[in-house]
């Protein structure tokens, strides 16, 4: 079965600019996750979709957007960036359904972004 | 509000010594636990976790870990290491609930550098 897969692998943007992340999950999940990896912060949970709404969210500016699509591929939006924007964003897919089985998340590759 | 502490940021270690990375956790609520590792330039893959029964778990890979809820801990040991095995790992937990508006949150831990030294 394949993995959970990300597009673009890598990206330099400039502060301002606008960018569009995908992830399209493991076959089968519902749940697709987005956390932001930096240095400094560690891993922060963005938000989560299941069956196209938005079932979670973390503290993150509003610049910062999702969506899910009825085949459960992700995109994640964020507007505006800021230098501190430069980080690598992980999608994760799960079940997304009740059951402890639905607890496991299975990470993709991650999109590194940079802004410069 | 939860938490997850891994209390070393480095560990390095020489080739066929065992290893422990701690970690330890704060809940108000049950949580499941996981351990993922982060090769260099790419995702977590999930390494072990804990979501009922039996309070040591096993990875393919020969890493293991126990959950001790009274002392809020799931450490993570290999006896032997190999130099394949240095990598960034994480501790992370999820909240036990039931209820949908939880299952996909993971709490993680600031991660844990292993080195393995030849």
């Amino acid at each position: 079965k394949a993995g959970v897969t990300q597009t673009p692998r890598y990206l330099i943007k400039t502060r301002g600019q606008q960018v569009t992340l995908s992830c399209s999950p493991i076959s089968g999940h519902r749940s697709v996750s987005w956390y932001q990896q930096t240095p400094g912060q560690g891993l922060q949970f963005l938000f989560e979709y299941f069956s196209e709404t938005q079932r979670n969210k973390g503290n993150f500016p509003g610049r910062f957007s999702g969506r899910q699509f009825s085949n459960s591929r992700s995109e994640m939006n964020v507007s505006t960036l800021e230098l501190g924007d430069s980080a690598l964003y992980l999608c994760a897919s799960s079940l997304g359904q009740p059951g402890r089985s639905s607890y496991e998340q299975y990470f993709g590759p991650g999109t590194r972004l940079t802004v410069t | 509000a939860q938490s997850v502490t891994q209390l070393d940021s480095q560990v390095p270690v020489f080739e066929e010594a065992p290893v422990e990375l701690r970690c330890n956790y704060s809940s108000s609520v049950s949580v499941y636990l996981f351990w993922y590792v982060q090769y260099p330039n790419q995702g977590l893959q999930l390494l072990l976790k804990y979501l009922s029964g039996s309070t040591l778990v096993e990875s393919i890979n020969g890493f293991e870990a126990e959950f001790n809820k009274s002392q809020t801990s799931f450490h993570l040991r290999k006896p032997s290491v190999h130099i394949s095995d240095t990598a960034e790992y994480f501790c992370a937990v999820s909240l036990a609930r039931d209820r949908g508006s939880t299952l996909g949150r993971l709490y993680f831990g600031r991660g844990t550098q292993l080195t393995v030294w030849p």
